[in-house]
């Protein structure tokens, strides 16, 4: 079956840096996104990799490595506006979404 | 604001009522979904369409009828449904189907709560 792995809940201080990670087994690879999602709003784009690699965005950033079937976010500069959910999905072979439960990230003052 | 937008964004009903989910998208997409999320779990592909026709229907209970009558619009008609079913149902939307890269865009999503 094809399967998502990521932390449920995360906890951080403001100012510092978190990485969430993401691993996947699926029937091939097409990319992998992730999403923001504060509660009780949309799912809000982040970022997509195909390739292996660091992607960088401001204060986030996305690593791919797809020979170890791994992701993580990394936020810096911690606000506390980034308490929210992160979501990665992986676009499989027929490239369709599959999706991780999510993880719950938490900042502290 | 994601350019798709959903009604009614809280809904309450009983298990013999009729109701219905509206998405409007106005990104100009031509393919749109309907997601189930649950608490801690990941979120559940319900259907999809791609130029107003149903392409994936993920094994969902006919108490679940989707409507799509043009590219911008796309419904989600309940009826008799079960306390189980209460959760959030987002719309999304995406320019295509079936490209590396095709980033969806969510709606807000619309809370059920059946009781």
């Amino acid at each position: 079956g094809q399967n998502i792995d990521q932390p449920t809940e995360m906890t951080a201080t403001e100012g510092a840096i978190v990485q969430i990670n993401c691993t996947y087994q699926t029937s091939g690879f097409n990319g992998l996104f992730w999403y923001q999602q504060h509660a009780g709003e949309a799912p809000t784009f982040l970022s997509y990799n195909v390739l292996d690699g660091l992607e960088e965005k401001g204060r986030f950033s996305s690593f791919l490595s797809r020979s170890k079937g791994y992701s993580y976010l990394l936020l810096k500069e911690l606000q506390m506006k980034d308490s929210a959910s992160y979501l990665c999905a992986v676009v499989d072979s027929n490239y369709q979404l599959i999706w991780g439960a999510g993880t719950k990230l938490i900042i502290k003052p | 604001e994601t350019g798709v937008t959903q009604t009614p964004r809280h809904l309450v009903m009983g298990m013999t009522n009729k109701k219905s989910l509206k998405c409007e998208q106005h990104l100009g997409h031509n393919a749109m979904y309907w997601y189930k999320q649950s608490a801690k779990k990941p979120l559940e592909l319900m259907f999809v369409y791609s130029l107003e026709e149903r392409v994936e229907n993920n094994s969902v209970p006919s108490r679940f009828s989707p409507e799509c009558p043009n590219s911008s619009h796309l419904f989600l008609h309940l009826h008799t449904l079960q306390p189980e079913d209460s959760a959030l149902y987002l719309c999304a939307s995406s320019q295509v189907l079936g490209v590396s890269g095709n980033t969806i865009y969510f709606g807000e999503g619309s809370w059920l709560t059946v009781v």
